[in-house]
């Protein structure tokens, strides 16, 4: 699987958009990109993924570039909740697949 | 509050004790993860389960034995732990493998 790299931090003030960006240069026609975050003390929990297009879903927009090799997670109105570890991980959805490999991830931090 | 369900949330041995974590998610996945967690550090994939069935083993010590009874349940045996053994236990689920995985919120474990 692509590696990834992220900022280590960032913040965000509240209820301003936060733009996560990630740089996948390696990845493969195959792989999807994932975005997960874990907020101090809980489990990662799933926020969005996609192939080439751009997804939107209740939690957050998934921007992706047309090469492909990078990608931007926008949560548009940022909360103190919001304040979590967010990781993207780029992998292959096929059966044969399974491995979410976490990697740093960035620190954002919603500033009241 | 997530769906996936682990217990105990905090355990406490001695290395020479015997113990057991658990997992379980009623959401019809047929595929299941284990997790550690070390302090400060993202989560590195241990094992995974599809349909029941140990399908990877991350080159994991033998005293750390997994457990799929059913397609809803996933333990974790643990005997003769080391102190560096600490970490959080995180249990994921997903459809198959290679789609979404929702993970509990760990059992944080401490090896005295």
């Amino acid at each position: 699987d692509a590696k990834t790299t992220q900022p280590t931090s960032m913040d965000c003030a509240e209820g301003r958009a936060a733009n996560l960006p990630c740089n996948h240069s390696t990845i493969s026609g195959n792989e999807y990109v994932y975005w997960y975050r874990q907020i101090h003390s809980q489990g990662p929990q799933y926020i969005i993924h996609g192939l080439k297009n751009n997804e939107t879903n209740e939690m957050a927009s998934l921007i992706i570039t047309e090469d492909r090799k990078s990608s931007t997670l926008i949560l548009p109105h940022a909360t103190l909740r919001d304040t979590a570890v967010y990781y993207c991980i780029v992998m292959n959805s096929g059966a044969g697949s399974y491995q979410l490999t976490f990697g740093k991830g960035t620190k954002l931090s919603v500033i009241p | 509050d997530t769906e996936v369900t682990q217990t105990p949330k905090h355990l406490v041995m001695g290395m020479t004790n015997k113990k057991s974590l658990k997992c379980e998610q009623h959401m019809g996945h047929r595929a299941m993860y284990w997790y550690k967690q070390k302090a400060k550090k993202p989560p590195e994939l241990m094992f995974v389960y599809s349909y029941e069935k140990l399908s990877i083993n991350e080159s994991v010590p033998s005293r750390f034995s997994p457990e799929c009874p059913n397609s809803s349940l996933l333990n974790l045996h643990l005997h003769a732990l080391q102190p560096e053994d600490s970490a959080l236990y995180l249990c994921a689920s997903s459809h198959s493998k290679g789609q979404p995985q929702h993970f509990g919120d760990g059992t944080r474990l401490s090896i005295l």
